[in-house]
């Protein structure tokens, strides 16, 4: 069971727009940083977005991150069937000292 | 460009020890962390610890703590993960991935090693 709790899969057409939900609490969420990765089939993961709502550098602008509370929310917008992955949150949690990931979300682009 | 190359594919028994390895180039490997990523087959991705590598300094998941030792080498830029005494259940991809200071992201990563351990 993951400290924090993401929706196991998701999915929409080309084109549309969908939003990936990270859950927490206010030793991880809450009071620190969230990043997001990015993992293709057979691949190692890829930073996507840091500190909360920061793109790494390449990233198109069509992926979008934002924080409210303990929640944070991974934002793909004009999807492509490139899209299709594993998405994952991360962050750091002070109570255990570690960082944490979520269980990981699975894009499919119908 | 910042890279992390890691050792190849393991297989060993149970009860066998290992070490695997991650080098770093393209960036200053002494004023960064390296951090260990665990992924089971099928399942989705364990955070197992992270070293400062100018001092050592060294933070373990509780998860982890006891179960694997992670080192590095400033000298040669390499950073390991190593297990005294494996299991089955040690089974899965590790990947090394450069982190900033708390662990608040982790970038770029290596391209895993995959141990498996059978008997």
């Amino acid at each position: 069971q993951s400290v924090l709790t993401q929706p196991p899969s998701v999915s929409a057409a080309p084109g549309q727009k969908v939003t990936i939900s990270c859950s927490g609490s206010s030793s991880n969420i809450g009071n620190n940083y969230v990043s997001w990765y990015q993992q293709l089939p057979g691949t190692a993961p890829k930073l996507l977005i840091y500190d909360n709502n920061n793109r790494r550098s390449g990233i198109p602008d069509r992926f979008s991150g934002s924080k409210s509370g303990t929640t944070a929310t991974l934002a793909i917008t004009g999807l492509q069937t490139g899209d299709e992955a594993d998405y994952y949150c991360g962050t750091w949690d002070s109570s255990l000292s570690a960082g944490v990931f979520g269980g990981g979300t699975k894009l499919t682009v119908l | 460009e910042v890279q992390l190359v890691q050792s190849g594919a393991e297989v060993k028994k149970p009860g066998e020890s290992l070490r695997i390895s991650c080098k770093g180039s393209g960036y200053s490997f002494t004023s960064q962390w390296i951090g260990w990523v665990r992924q089971m087959p099928g399942k989705g991705l364990e955070w197992m610890g992270m070293i400062y590598t100018s001092d050592s300094d060294t933070r373990y998941s509780p998860s982890f703590q006891g179960q694997v030792i992670i080192s590095a080498d400033k000298s040669i830029t390499t950073a390991y993960l190593q297990w005294s005494s494996l299991k089955a259940s040690d089974t899965a991809m590790y990947y090394c991935a450069r982190s900033s200071v708390g662990g608040r992201w982790f970038d770029p990563w290596g391209q895993g090693t995959l141990v498996t351990v059978s008997s």
